[in-house]
């Protein structure tokens, strides 16, 4: 049961490319969510999802994309990277939104750096 | 909206001491409140949470957490702290009803000192 996956788990980017990071869940969980962690500002929610095939924007969506095409993949894209980009980037998974017994699991975080 | 004030960015505490975070929050709602702890390089973990009942909550690794309505506060806390204490910790409310994900305070450092 290895929980919430991400990958890469480093990357480095030139200012202007694009790529997508990856997050994957094994525990059947309708929700998921993406964050960016940067120093002095906590976790930041980019964008979520409550259920498969829907998708929400969160508090610092720009310069982001988004797809749930699967119950347990949550990728998050980067059209065009720019150095305000350069953060660490968590996965996390939960029941539901709205359950009461809710917690959500973390990923181990992707750092990516943009120059 | 709900919103979540920590309000120390760092605490240092010598080992063995005891130790309070503090969180306050916001909402005109009722919430489920937790804390959250990151150990370096790691993923977020779930602490303890409170959900209803007992406004005084156990978690892991010796924390617990007491719940005050009143002065809409959830601070945390430990009567003695080993050296792997060392950590971020983040508390969070999610309301009771709704469709809106966690909201997360900006986390307090706590470096323990040998």
């Amino acid at each position: 049961n290895a929980g919430v996956t991400q990958t890469p788990k480093f990357q480095v980017l030139k200012t202007g490319q694009s790529m997508t990071l990856q997050c994957a869940q094994d525990m059947n969980h309708n929700s998921m969510y993406w964050y960016r962690q940067d120093p002095g500002m906590g976790l930041r929610l980019i964008y979520y999802s409550a259920s498969e095939g829907t998708t929400d924007k969160g508090e610092v969506p720009d310069g982001y994309n988004v797809s749930r095409l699967k119950k347990q993949n949550f990728l998050l894209g980067l059209e065009s990277a720019a150095p305000s980009q350069t953060s660490v980037y968590f996965c996390a998974s939960s029941s539901s939104l709205t359950s009461a017994s809710y917690e959500q699991y973390f990923g181990p975080g992707t750092r990516l750096t943009v120059t | 909206a709900q919103s979540v004030t920590q309000l120390d960015s760092q605490v240092p505490v010598f080992e063995e001491a005891p130790v309070e975070l503090r969180c306050n929050y916001s909402s005109s709602v009722s919430v489920y409140l937790f804390w959250y702890v990151q150990y370096p390089n790691q993923g977020l973990q779930l602490l303890l949470k409170y959900l209803s009942g007992s406004t005084l909550v156990k978690g892991i690794n010796g924390f617990e957490a007491e719940f005050n309505k009143s002065q809409t506060s959830f601070h945390l806390r430990k009567p003695s702290v080993h050296i792997s204490d060392t950590a971020e910790y983040f508390c969070a409310v999610i309301p009771f009803s709704g469709n809106t994900p966690l909201v997360f305070g900006k986390g307090t450092r706590l470096s323990v000192i040998a």
